[in-house]
């Protein structure tokens, strides 16, 4: 088993849509939990981090974590074609801090226009 | 400073020969990190510095993978009789202290 499980997707939605992405893990050291967005042929970028259970939001992005059910939750408001990419989530143990992550495969999405 | 550089972006070797890559990461940046990603996967850590240092490395790195960050600042991943299995994007992150990665676009190795 995966410490970081993701379904693979691809997940289609339209233009505007309210997109929800998940993820589950089973080290229940986890600490720090972080999403990244990553475009074809590029290098993964940072959208969000949180540090144990709760909410974060950052404009359209909503982040979530339920430490009791080993859960992590992404979510996107009014989804744009833009958003269409591979969104990773990761764990880490916080022990090392940001030192080791462990991603999931990612999830593919695609926004229709 | 435009973020983490990674040279070269595209590498295509014969298998047995040997590879080094390239990461810049960002200048205030003390700590640098490498991960692997092949095709529908997530990133796997390789190793980690905190300035010229090697802290940590997975063992994924086997022997013929060797890393180092000499002075603290770019660092070069070198794998040695490549093999098919060794295809993969190779990317380097960096960050500051406990803060967020920043990774760059990758050097994607094909051997043939």
């Amino acid at each position: 088993q995966k410490e970081v499980e993701q379904d693979p997707g691809p997940l289609s939605v339209p233009e505007g849509a309210i997109v929800s992405l998940n993820c589950t893990y089973s080290n229940s050291a986890f600490q720090y939990f972080m999403w990244y967005r990553q475009y074809s042929r590029k290098g993964p970028e940072l959208l969000m981090y949180t540090y144990s259970s709760g909410n974060k939001e950052d404009g359209r992005f909503t982040a979530q974590v339920d430490k009791s059910s080993k859960y992590i939750s992404l979510f996107i408001r009014d989804s744009q074609p833009s958003d269409s990419a591979t969104y990773l989530c990761a764990g880490n143990d916080g022990n090392t801090g940001f030192q080791k992550l462990v991603f999931g495969t990612g999830t593919r999405l695609l926004v229709s226009p | 400073d435009t973020g983490v550089s990674q040279d070269p972006r595209h590498k295509i070797t014969k298998r047995g020969q040997n590879v080094t890559f390239r990461c810049d990461p960002i200048s205030e940046h003390n700590r640098l990190y490498w991960y692997r990603q092949t095709l529908g996967q997530g990133p796997e850590f390789l190793t980690y510095f905190q300035n010229e240092a090697q802290l940590e490395k997975s063992r994924l790195l086997s022997d013929r993978f060797s890393a180092e960050r000499p002075k603290g600042s770019f660092s070069t991943l070198e794998i040695q009789r490549t093999e098919q299995g060794d295809s993969a994007m190779y990317l380097c992150a960096s960050s500051e202290g406990g803060s967020g990665y920043t990774f760059g676009s990758g050097t994607r190795l094909t051997v043939v």
